[in-house]
């Protein structure tokens, strides 16, 4: 695709329940990344791919978060048993490949609330 | 562990005019990139300006150019002839030059505003 796109654009849950978030990134990067932005703050890392596997997990916030990738393309963030605190814009990045020479391309985020 | 400071959360400039912005960052390593990124009321980040730490001259991009200060860990923005456009969340970003880019850190952030 032209960009990095991200589904829901909106996401409103209560507490308690599971949520998918889902990221579609750009056609032929082989490295993917989850952020995340609480309100009024900077971007927090979570968890990045080359290609399918997840060399580090070591951002995601609690065992409720999890991620996977599958064809080296769609990743999706899971958050189980959701929390208030969980409420943020996840943002999903992706690059050509994992290395610091390589340019990190947006897509638009997520905005979980969580009621 | 790498820690990044934009003590500005907020700040203005009057259309045409300049303004600059400020980073400073925290780190024991030599090697490392530093990035601006703009973020629109679209939430997408943009990424306006890269620095390599190695690299003594300071990078420009069009009407951004950064001020870097290694030794004092200071990674300045400063906007010329500010745009109605400008006007957006800037966040200054530290990167540790290695394999794998997953190290990003980014600060808080600085609201500017430009006005007509």
């Amino acid at each position: 695709g032209a960009g990095v796109s991200q589904s829901p654009s909106n996401k409103v849950t209560e507490k308690g329940k599971d949520v998918e978030l889902r990221c579609d990134p750009i056609s032929g990067h082989t490295a993917l990344y989850w952020y995340r932005q609480r309100l009024g703050q900077g971007l927090e890392f979570l968890i990045y791919f080359q290609g399918n596997s997840a060399p580090d997990k070591s951002g995601l916030p609690s065992d409720r978060f999890s991620a996977e990738r599958t064809g080296e393309s769609v990743s999706t963030l899971t958050i189980q048993r959701t929390q208030q605190e969980d409420s943020a814009v996840y943002l999903c990045a992706s690059s050509l490949f994992a290395s610091s020479y390589n340019e990190q391309f947006f897509g638009p985020g997520t905005r979980l609330t969580v009621l | 562990a790498q820690t990044v400071t934009q003590s500005q959360p907020e700040m203005s400039v009057q259309e045409a005019e300049t303004v600059t912005l400020s980073c400073t960052y925290d780190t024991s390593e030599n090697n490392y990139y530093l990035f601006w990124y703009k973020q629109p009321p679209s939430r997408q980040m943009i990424l306006v300006i890269r620095q390599e730490a190695y690299k003594q001259q300071n990078a420009t991009e069009n009407r951004f150019s950064v001020n870097f200060q290694k030794a004092a860990k200071s990674f300045s923005l400063k906007i010329s002839d500010s745009q109605l456009g400008d006007t957006a969340m800037y966040f200054c970003a530290f990167m540790k030059h290695a394999g794998n880019n997953n190290d990003m850190r980014f600060g808080a952030g600085t609201r500017l505003t430009v006005k007509p």
